[in-house]
């Protein structure tokens, strides 16, 4: 089963918009992490945050974590085209290897 | 490129059949994790072998079963394959066994289709 959803599940924006997905979860984490999907190949990871930081920057995106809320948010700025993918939010739970993935968000990016 | 390199791309199979999926780890990666990814779904973990030893697994049954090679290369094993079984199988890399502060580096996947 999923640990974690992502919202919304889809996701259509003109060049240069901005793009935001939410992600919640259900247990204690020590981190959260996103990865990038294109069209059913392998997963790409774009950032961690760590349970103790609330907001994370790298290039053009920007990823917040509330933990009280269990929820995560992607922010991508000045989308591309070429960011067309699916995006994921993952959570290691405190005890356990067991990785989690959400459902994702289809993002597509109309040039 | 992750150099995680899995193969076949794609396999077609029918029920009641055995399939074997391999992956190569990335260079200096001694962990590898297998999940199973259902169209329009996200991965699911399957299991993941630390050193040649299984060091967690999911919610799969039996059937599903691995290897780690010495060299650190694996195999994803099906046996008797379901319709269910359908799917994208991603392998991942990591340079630990401690999931909780390492990223993961996947490989393209093997496309796997049970009629």
């Amino acid at each position: 089963s999923q640990q974690g959803e992502e919202d919304p599940q889809a996701l259509s924006i003109q060049e240069g918009e901005n793009a935001t997905m939410n992600c919640s979860y259900k247990t204690s984490i020590n981190n959260l992490q996103w990865y990038r999907q294109n069209s059913g190949r392998g997963l790409v990871h774009l950032i961690l945050i760590r349970s103790n930081e609330r907001e994370k920057h790298s290039g053009r995106l920007r990823v917040t974590l509330d933990t009280s809320k269990k929820s995560s948010s992607l922010l991508i700025t000045a989308s591309r085209a070429a960011d067309t993918a699916s995006y994921f939010c993952a959570t290691p739970p405190k005890s356990g290897n067991q990785f989690y993935f959400g459902t994702g968000t289809s993002l597509t990016v109309i040039p | 490129e992750t150099g995680v390199t899995q193969s076949p791309t794609h396999l077609i199979k029918t029920r009641g059949q055995q399939v074997t999926l391999r992956c190569s780890s990335q260079s200096g990666h001694n962990t590898v994790s297998w999940y199973q990814q259902a169209l329009g779904q996200g991965p699911q973990f399957i299991f993941q072998y630390y050193r040649e030893e299984e060091n967690g697994r999911g919610n799969f049954p039996p059937r599903f079963s691995g290897l780690q090679f010495p060299n650190y290369s694996s195999e994803l094993n099906v046996n008797a394959l379901e319709l269910d079984d359908s799917a994208l199988y991603l392998c991942a890399s990591s340079p630990t066994g401690d999931l909780y502060q390492e990223t993961q580096y996947f490989g393209p996947g093997t496309r796997l289709l049970v009629l």
